[in-house]
């Protein structure tokens, strides 16, 4: 069975903090690696995706792959609580279908 | 644009009533899915649609069916309702074959009784 594995929290952090999202995965075969943000009550949008190992920077959020420690992390800097949500880690070979996992609830205080 | 849209938003059924639930999209995605998520249990893949005329089976299907009516269209079925059926579904587009993104409707909430 394929696993994606995120810690459920909720991770607290002060407004304007970096907030530290982890995910790992169980299949040495996916390629693409999906963050998605969902609000309560509303359905899941995505915030960023990486193919490749490293970092890739959008605005204040920040993908991090490492596909040797099968692991992947999204960084919030300057947190707002507006980013207060849950995050869903998702992942997928080239041709399957995505695997999410259970999603970390990241709460901002002011 | 709508996207992805879902109906109905909210249904309550009794044990063994069936209902279906319909999505349809105006992305021109070739995919299709139908996820349930159940707290604690994120989002789990019941059926998905490939490509028009296609239809497979995703990590929970038993107890529903979908059908792929056409590329915008993919309706899920539930023919005897049961509580542990109780759940938020949504339905989902893209993400596969080129399409980066997987946009995801705005869910429906199902509570059988």
């Amino acid at each position: 069975q394929k696993e994606v594995e995120q810690n459920s929290g909720p991770l607290s952090v002060p407004e304007g903090a970096i907030a530290s999202l982890n995910c790992t995965y169980s299949d040495r075969g996916s390629q693409s690696f999906f963050w998605y943000r969902q609000y309560s009550g509303k359905s899941p949008e995505l915030i960023m995706f990486i193919y490749s190992n490293g970092d890739k920077e959008d605005g204040r959020f920040t993908a991090q792959l490492n596909k040797a420690s099968q692991y992947v992390s999204l960084l919030i800097r300057d947190s707002q609580p507006s980013d207060s949500a849950t995050y869903l880690c998702a992942v997928s070979s080239v041709t399957d279908k995505l695997i999410f996992g259970t999603g970390t609830r990241l709460q901002v205080f002011p | 644009n709508a996207g992805v849209t879902q109906t109905p938003k909210f249904q309550v059924l009794k044990t063994g009533q069936s209902m279906t639930l319909q999505c349809a999209q105006d992305m021109n995605h070739n995919s299709m899915y139908w996820y349930r998520q159940d707290p604690g249990m994120g989002l789990r893949l019941i059926y998905y649609s490939a490509s028009e005329g296609t239809t497979d089976k995703g990590e929970v299907p038993n107890g529903y069916n979908v059908s792929r009516l056409n590329k915008r269209e993919f309706s899920l079925r539930l023919e005897s309702a049961a509580p542990s059926q109780t759940s938020v579904y949504f339905c989902a587009s893209g993400g596969l074959a080129g399409d980066i993104e997987q946009f995801f409707g705005p869910g429906t909430r199902l509570t059988v009784l």
